[in-house]
């Protein structure tokens, strides 16, 4: 069964360094989204993009964050400047239909800022 | 934009019983409502969602019912079983394509 999957699993970084994780969306799947999840809360959205474009972005993505698809498999989320309340689980998603279609997620990218 | 209450932030049941988690939202055009099941560790899954169409949907000890009229939608597990213990989360579309989800609800199953 197609997956999306994500490198890497963990990372520790010093405060203000940048971070990249990387996802590999379902190969069929068009939309594409960043969530994170600090240790214990809920699962905030980050940003979706479609068509090689942000499309929506919360908040939460401020000019620290930036997203990327440098190739026709992966999607990737910077983090320009880590801070020490970035730590968290960094969980990619796709879908193949945007308004009611499954969110299929990744297994997360745990990141700590030291 | 669009806001999700959820509750209730933890639940605790025998093994066998029933447990309901109740889902609040605020945009009356929302038209598609999903939860997300999340085990200790793991990504969260699409366990059931249900369509503003239809006011219940089962599958087998699952079911999701909602009230477009009051703004509701609810999650009932029957007959719980030590596996159903997880995190819960109530989600829909905000105003783009992104889901947003609920605070969860962590629930216990006791044997």
């Amino acid at each position: 069964e197609p997956e999306v999957t994500q490198t890497p699993s963990h990372q520790v970084t010093q405060m203000g360094q940048e971070v990249i994780l990387r996802c590999v969306p379902i190969s069929n799947h068009l939309y594409f989204y960043w969530y994170r999840q600090i240790l214990g809360q809920k699962v905030e959205f980050l940003v979706s993009f479609y068509n090689n474009e942000i499309s929506e972005k919360s908040e939460i993505f401020d000019d620290q964050f930036s997203v990327e698809r440098p190739d026709g498999s992966n999607f990737t989320l910077k983090i320009r400047s880590t801070k020490l309340e970035d730590s968290a689980m960094y969980f990619c998603a796709s879908t193949g239909d945007r308004n009611t279609g499954e969110l299929f997620f990744g297994e997360g990218s745990r990141l700590t800022v030291l | 934009g669009e806001n999700v209450e959820q509750h209730p932030s933890t639940l605790s049941v025998q093994e066998g019983d029933s447990a309901v988690i109740k889902c609040t939202y605020s945009d009356s055009a929302s038209n598609y409502f999903p939860w997300y099941k999340q085990e200790l560790g793991k990504r969260p899954q699409l366990i059931i969602d249900i369509r503003s169409n239809v006011g219940e949907k089962k599958d087998q000890r699952i079911a999701v019912t909602l009230n477009k009229t009051a703004k509701h939608f609810s999650l009932h597990i029957t007959e719980t079983q030590p596996e159903d213990s997880a995190v819960y989360f109530c989600s829909l579309p905000q105003a783009g394509t992104a889901l947003i989800f609920g605070k969860g609800t962590t629930l216990s199953v006791s044997s």
